[in-house]
This record gives structure tokens, sequence and C-alpha cells, in this order.
């Protein structure tokens, strides 16, 4: 069954570091997304994207963090500065099509900011 | 007022028990309602997804959408030790929106 890939399971940051997330959609979506879960608290959207565009995002996505699908494959995330308070689980999901279809999730990368 | 509300449990059932699971919202606009699972250290997989009110069963696993009570249930017939997991109420309005909002999920064991 296809599934949503992401890498690395762990990374490991000092403050004030960029770091990338990456994210191999399921092959045939064409929207995509990034949640995160700080520990203990639900899961929390911060950014879809569609056409190579953002098309909606959260307050939690403010200037630090950035989007981009570089191949016809790869999505990632970027976080220019990180925080310490950017420590939590980042998931990537995709659907075929908006809101009729539903999103598959990946297994998340744990970001520690140390 | 929270937009979702769900139960954070723990909650301990012995197997072959029927599980309900539930959630409230505060949004009308909501009108497609999913639940997932997620086991320790995995991604949220899609279990149920509804549209607007009504029922839908799936094998063990039957989902009921309250519209009118702003109310979610996911019920498990004949639970497994396997079900033991955290389950994940989610939604959106799909008006534009497609960002799914959860609920804090509901952590469930079931004892063999």
């Amino acid at each position: 069954e296809p599934e949503v890939t992401q890498t690395p399971s762990h990374q490991v940051t000092q403050m004030g570091q960029e770091v990338i997330l990456r994210c191999v959609p399921i092959s045939n979506h064409l929207y995509f997304y990034w949640y995160r879960q700080i520990l203990g608290q639900k899961v929390e959207f911060l950014v879809s994207f569609y056409n190579n565009e953002i098309s909606e995002k959260s307050e939690i996505f403010d200037d630090q963090f950035s989007v981009e699908r570089p191949d016809g494959s790869n999505f990632t995330l970027k976080i220019r500065s990180t925080k310490l308070e950017d420590s939590a689980m980042y998931f990537c999901a995709s659907s075929e099509a908006n809101v009729e279809q539903p999103q598959h999730f990946g297994d998340g990368t744990r970001l520690s900011i140390l | 007022q929270k937009e979702v509300e769900q139960d954070p449990g723990p909650l301990s059932v012995p197997e072959g028990a029927i599980v309900s699971l539930n959630c409230t919202y505060s949004n009308s606009a909501f009108q497609y309602f999913m639940w997932y699972r997620q086991y320790s250290r995995k991604g949220p997989e899609l279990l149920m997804y509804t549209y607007s009110s009504g029922n839908k069963e799936d094998g063990r696993f039957t989902a009921q959408v309250d519209k009118s009570s702003k109310y979610i249930s996911l019920f498990i017939r004949d639970s497994q030790p396997s079900d033991s997991a955290t389950y994940l109420c989610a939604m959106t309005s799909g008006a534009g929106s497609y960002q799914l909002t959860f609920g804090k999920g509901t952590k469930l064991s079931v004892i063999p």
C-alpha cells in the first residue's frame, strides 16, 4: 500500500540552526500538508501546499518556516532559525484531492532543539 | 471553548468488549469527520472518513456523526489487543479550508 515517507525519523539541532525536514508524499497525490505535535498536545496544522503554492497556513507558520517541492517527489519543511519551542513531532500528509479525499500521514520526524 | 474536545482517557477494556470513543466540537462549519489511529512512535493512520451526519461501518468499526449535537463517535466491536493505540478524531469544514482540526486523542488499552 502506498505510504508517505519522512526523513529523518529523529533530528537533533542546536538552537538557532536551520533544519530541513523531508517528505515523499504518495505518488499520485496533489495536496501536501505539514502538521506538528508538541509532546502531550494536539496535532496542529501548519501549512497546506498545492500546485507549487501555499494554499493555507496557520498562525504557527511564521516567517521562520518555509515549504518547497524541489522536485517531482519531495516536499520539504524548512525552519530557518530554530527555537527551543520548535521541538515537536512534525508530520507530513498528502491527499489525492482537496477535501473529498482524506489526508494520509507519514510516521513523522521528531525534532529536538538543544 | 476549545474547538474539538476529546476525553484523553486512558481507557482500559477487556478483549472482546465494545469500545465507544467520542468527540464534541463547537464549529458548526465542520462537514468532514475522520478517525485516525496512532500507535506509539507512528503517524496517524486513517480509520474512518465520513461526510455530514450519519453512520458508516467498516468491519468492526462504526463511525457516527450527529451534526445537530456537534458530536461524533467511533465504536469498536469485539476489541482486540492490537486495537490498543491512541485514537484521534479530526474534522474540517471543506469550505475553502482543508486543514484538519484534531482532538487531543484517547489512549485505549485492550487487555487480553
